[in-house]
């Protein structure tokens, strides 16, 4: 049974600074990774998608990256901003069909 | 597109009243999930459909809950009776698996209450 989590559940850093989240998958055989952002009372956006059979994704100051071997996944938020404040979801497809989430990181830039 | 649209965004209801949400996927898509979101147990998978049929409700909680999909652009989650511990954000999700893509969409979910 596929497993998911997520270190740390919360994370705090000042404005500026470049950090990485953790999201950690127990079986190996995936079909992509996921990475979320859910922000207070809100729904679920897509930040990046990474297929089994690539390395790493990115979007704008983020990076996503996948070792399916090692059942690891992290995502980079260069230069972080006050606004990137949110809680960020990894999510793993193991069937094709349906997505495990990690119980998330809370993050908080301080300005 | 205009996403994936859930309704109502909020529900307050009695406990034992039935609650019917309700999910519009986005156009084109072929499959349909709805999660349930609480503090204790974050995001969880109740129920999804592909092309309209039910392929696994291993995570529906007990049989007051029900799902349907009657056509590709219209889904129900429904809980009856309702109880206290139903009171949670649901989530519905879309996503074309045709497409080799599998991205997800979500909705903004409904907040159920149920005193």
């Amino acid at each position: 049974k596929q497993e998911v989590t997520q270190i740390p559940a919360a994370l705090s850093v000042p404005e500026g600074e470049n950090l990485v989240l953790n999201c950690s998958f127990t079986d190996s055989a995936i079909y992509n990774l996921q990475w979320f952002r859910q922000d207070p009372g809100k729904g679920l956006t897509s930040l990046l998608l990474i297929q089994s059979s690539q390395r790493e994704q990115t979007s704008g100051r983020l990076n996503a990256s996948l070792d399916k071997s090692s059942g690891r996944s992290t995502l980079y938020i260069a230069a972080s901003q006050p606004g990137d404040s949110a809680t960020y979801l990894c999510a793993v497809d193991s069937s094709a069909s349906k997505i495990i989430f990690g119980s998330g990181t809370r993050l908080s830039i301080r300005p | 597109d205009a996403g994936v649209i859930q309704s109502p965004r909020h529900e307050v209801t009695e406990m034992g009243q039935e609650v019917t949400l309700r999910c519009k996927p986005i156009s084109g898509h072929n499959s349909l999930f709805w999660y349930r979101q609480t503090m204790m147990r974050g995001l969880e998978l109740l129920i999804y459909f592909n092309n309209n049929v039910p392929i696994d409700d291993s995570g529906m909680p007990e049989d007051r809950f029900s799902a349907k999909m009657p056509n590709a652009s219209f889904s129900t989650l429904k809980i009856q009776p309702s109880e206290p511990r139903d009171s949670a954000v649901y989530f519905c999700a879309s996503s074309d698996l045709s497409l080799g893509d599998y991205g997800y969409t979500f909705g903004s979910g409904t907040r159920l209450t149920v005193v």
